[in-house]
């Protein structure tokens, strides 16, 4: 049964950089059969997905936010982070961190979900 | 991008009721399709995965249907733990999207 557990500064300025990492327990982030993804979900709102990457470092980003966006993987300490820069406003929302299984059909879907963690983009 | 339309945006309906949720993708995605339950300030939490996979644990109340670009979420007989927001997620190999959701509130 995988874990996962978000941290990182729940309060950001504008025009500045968002950094959160993803801590996973419970299995290796070294696994054939996972992507690792970020999801955000501004107050109120419904449900967008930022980027996955795999533990050789494959990366998928969503295009309205590719240029600003970074995911990295930190197979040492069983962790995932997000970049994200230049952040306005928009940006505010809870972030989710999610493992996402991957069938023999390569075939992806997210199981196991962070609790997610708040981030509020203000000077 | 795939666009994923979901409709209704929001449901009423009362304990007993059988409900259906629709989403429809902008272009064809096989059967890549997963639906998520998601209640106030809780994580989303994986219903139906590949269109009609039941996940291990999920009430058998649930079930998803569909292929291509119609895609269905039906619940047999609603109850009272089931008021909640539902997304559908497409997933090819290099993009995902969420529908906008679709709120399940009490008649």
């Amino acid at each position: 049964q995988l874990q996962l557990q978000e941290s990182g500064p729940g309060l950001v300025k504008p025009s500045e950089t968002l950094s959160l990492t993803c801590t996973v327990s419970g299995g290796p982030i070294i696994s054939s059969s996972y992507y690792w993804g970020w999801i955000r979900q501004p107050p109120g709102k419904g449900l967008e997905w930022i980027g996955s990457i795999n533990y050789s470092e494959n990366t998928h980003y969503t295009s309205s936010l590719k240029s600003r966006v970074t995911i990295s993987v930190d197979t040492s300490k069983n962790q995932f982070s997000l970049r994200l820069t230049s952040v306005t406003a928009a940006d505010t929302a809870v972030y989710y961190c999610a493992g996402e299984r991957k069938d023999g059909y390569n075939y992806l879907y997210f199981d196991y979900w962070g609790q997610g963690t708040p981030v509020t983009v203000s000077s | 991008d795939i666009q994923m339309t979901q409709s209704p945006s929001t449901l009423s309906a009362s304990v007993g009721d059988r409900v259906t949720i629709s989403c429809r993708a902008s272009q064809g995605i096989s059967r890549w399709l997963a639906w998520y339950q998601q209640k106030p300030g809780k994580a989303p939490n994986l219903l139906i995965y590949k269109a009609s996979s039941l996940q291990s644990g999920v009430p058998s109340r649930f079930s998803g249907s569909g292929s291509g670009t119609e895609f269905t979420l039906t619940i047999s007989s609603l109850q009272p733990d089931d008021f909640a927001t539902y997304y559908c997620l497409q997933s090819n190999t290099y993009s995902r999207t969420f529908g906008q959701g679709t709120k399940v509130e009490i008649k």
